[in-house]
């Protein structure tokens, strides 16, 4: 089954305590995102890939990092979690990035609380 | 400032009428709009899109509806059905290259 794979689903931290959430797709995508949603906000770009070891900021990219080592995972990184980084985070895949048609498929979310 | 606004927060239609979820986008150069549909505790998934050389585009029970020189879009979802409960997005790609820059959501509730 095609999918994109976020782990933890839920994860309650405290301010400092470096955290890492996990993004895996099955689908041999080039694209892949994260992105946060908050309350009348919509979904907020945090950083993107092209591709392996290519990876740029989004809209809202500070305190967080990234890396893509490999095609299928995209992890995102805390370094110093904040209690302003609480949120609903998202991964996505599509295809490519290029222009036109680009559907992003989505995990099912992490829900993030940092105290 | 938002680029994409939809603003109606939630929306509520009786079971077997017409939904129509509203979008406004400010940037003239957007070329290319989808909407998206989520469920609790799930990511959204791709339901419709529509390229700015369209003004209508039609899958079964959804049409996507584009006026480019009032910079909106509109979802027709006819007949509304009960699994339409969800929040709704509507998503624009950017001028620039391929991000997309969504709005905030419309929660549509569909009452029996």
């Amino acid at each position: 089954e095609a999918q994109v794979t976020q782990n933890p689903r839920y994860l309650i931290t405290v301010t400092g305590k470096k955290l890492t959430v996990t993004c895996s797709q099955n689908m041999n995508h080039e694209y892949m995102s994260w992105y946060r949603q908050d309350p009348g906000l919509g979904l907020r770009q945090i950083y993107y890939s092209m591709n392996v070891e290519v990876t740029d900021k989004g809209d809202v990219p500070e305190g967080y990092k990234v890396s893509r080592k490999e095609k299928r995972n995209f992890p995102l990184i805390l370094e110093s979690p904040s209690p302003n980084q609480t949120s609903l985070y998202f991964c996505a895949s599509s295809l490519q990035g290029g222009r036109g048609k680009n559907i992003q498929y989505f995990g099912a979310g992490t829900r993030l609380s940092v105290l | 400032d938002q680029q994409v606004k939809q603003n109606s927060p939630s929306l509520s239609v009786q079971e077997g009428r017409i939904s129509i979820l509203n979008c406004d986008y400010t940037n003239s150069m957007f070329d290319y709009f989808l909407w998206y549909k989520k469920y609790p505790a799930e990511g959204p998934t791709f339901l419709i899109s529509i390229s700015s050389i369209k003004d209508k585009n039609e899958d079964g029970r959804f049409t996507v509806f584009l006026n480019k020189s009032a910079k909106h879009l509109s979802l027709h979802i006819v007949p509304s059905q009960p699994g339409d409960s969800a929040v709704y997005f509507c998503a624009s790609q950017g001028d620039s290259n391929y991000q997309l820059i969504w709005g905030a959501g419309t929660k549509l509730i569909i009452k029996p």
